[in-house]
């Protein structure tokens, strides 16, 4: 069974923090993804990342990085915490063939 | 800008009715369809996965179909029960690993 974990379930910090939400995948897929799911507006691609060190913009990059050292992690940075960012992000990853995405629990954040 | 949408946004049903949720898409040119259920509050998880050559694909009582020249996917459960209850999402993979997702549907079978 693929597995894909996420470092919280529930995150508050504060406006202006620095905040790293974690992705892990045990299935060696090399793609991997950070969408934010937001009432009314669906899941948003932030980035994606199809490589290790590779990564490529979704459709809402701006006030976020990412980083893929490793094959197994994708790392979301949110470098300034704005209370906009309030939100649920779930990360995915996919099968390299069919694409097939799977993923992780979501982390609910709450920036105040 | 892709479109997905997804109607009903909410569904009552008794349980063991058979059910069809529909997803529609903007543009035929797409590698893959998903569908996902999302329990509240968690993430999504993946149901049924049609690629842009195939028409169907089938899973225990659920079935999603594709006919990407209307722009249109259907998912069928059929006996629903109460453990259906969750949302429905669709997901169209229009560029290489470029998703869009719709708002869901909001399955509630009554017992």
């Amino acid at each position: 069974d693929v597995k894909v974990t996420q470092s919280s379930r529930y995150l508050v910090k504060r406006t202006g923090e620095k905040v790293f939400l974690e992705c892990v995948q045990d299935m060696d897929h090399e793609n991997m993804f950070w969408y934010r799911q937001d009432p009314g507006l669906g899941l948003r691609l932030i980035y994606f990342s199809y490589d290790v060190k590779m990564k490529e913009k979704g459709d809402i990059p701006e006030g976020y990085s990412v980083s893929r050292e490793k094959k197994e992690r994708f790392s979301l940075i949110l470098e300034s915490a704005s209370t906009n960012q309030t939100s649920m992000y779930l990360c995915a990853s996919s099968l390299p063939v069919t694409y097939e995405q799977y993923f992780g629990p979501g982390t609910r954040l709450t920036v105040t | 800008k892709q479109e997905v949408t997804q109607i009903p946004a909410a569904l009552s049903v008794p349980e063991g009715e058979n059910l069809v949720l529909n997803c529609s898409f903007t543009d035929s040119a797409i590698y893959n369809l998903q569908w996902f259920r999302q329990d509240p509050g968690k993430g999504l998880t993946s149901l049924l996965l049609i690629q842009s050559s195939q028409r169907e694909q089938t899973s225990g009582r659920l079935n999603a179909s594709l006919d990407k020249s209307s722009g249109r996917s259907t998912l069928y459960i059929a006996a629903s029960q109460p453990g259906d209850s969750a949302t429905y999402l669709c997901a169209v993979e229009y560029n290489f690993n470029k998703f869009y997702f719709g708002s869901g549907t909001k399955l509630n079978v009554k017992p």
